[in-house]
């Protein structure tokens, strides 16, 4: 267990509502990710953060933002959502912090419905 | 960039038969190689990993695999099958310059009784 909550865990809201899911963890990871999981395309990478206000843009970052003012929050922002964007959102930290080639460290997701 | 292909998305087998589950990946001078498992209603978690050295890779739960460097392949290895092994199983590489994994489509293993 790497200390990772992610909130909602659920959320249903309509077309072109913000929408903001967070990640939290307890250990002072510097490395946080948020992923997409959709049927038929695996997991995606929205967004990356290697530090404090230092974030990255990954795969499939059009339509989300993010923000991380402390090291354990880690936001994901959906300015105006829409029903591509209905999915199965993943936090992950990565472990040790120096090492790229480290362990994933998965939440358990927050499934997002957009009708 | 890097790349990995899993040739099937779903591979059903029966209890303590062997399974393979394939991945392929895009040539590199360089990889890493992941295989992460997610149970049903769960995050992703480590199965094994490829870095260097031995290019057998044995991992938890009883599963291995085998890095072929000609063939550009890393598949996934278990002797005997258990129901609890019924899961969706992603193989990932290492890519950009930040060092991110880059996930495979999935497969999902179903054991059957």
């Amino acid at each position: 267990d790497a200390g990772i909550t992610q909130s909602p865990r659920h959320k249903v809201t309509e077309t072109g509502t913000p929408v903001t899911l967070r990640c939290h963890q307890t250990e002072n990871h510097r490395y946080m990710y948020w992923y997409r999981q959709d049927p038929g395309h695996g997991l995606r990478l929205i967004h990356y953060s290697y530090g404090v206000k230092d974030t990255d843009k990954g795969e499939v970052s059009d339509g989300y933002s993010v923000s991380r003012s402390k090291t354990e929050d880690f936001l994901l922002t959906l300015e105006s959502a829409t029903s591509s964007q209905t999915s199965v959102y993943f936090c992950a930290i990565r472990t040790p912090d120096q090492d790229s080639t480290g362990e994933l460290f998965f939440g358990e997701g927050s499934r997002l419905t957009v009708l | 960039a890097q790349s990995v292909t899993q040739l099937d998305s779903q591979v059903p087998v029966f209890e303590e038969a062997p399974v393979e589950l394939r991945c392929n990946y895009s040539s590199s001078v360089s990889v890493y190689l992941f295989w992460y498992v997610q149970y049903p209603n769960q995050g992703l978690q480590l199965l094994l990993k490829y870095l260097s050295g031995s290019t057998l890779v044995k991992g938890i739960n009883g599963f291995e695999a085998e890095f072929n460097k000609s063939q550009t392949s890393f598949h996934l290895r278990k002797p005997s099958v258990h129901i609890s092994d019924t899961a969706e199983y992603f193989c990932a590489v290492i890519g950009g310059s930040q060092g991110n994994l880059i996930f495979g489509k999935g497969t999902k293993l179903s054991v059957k009784p």
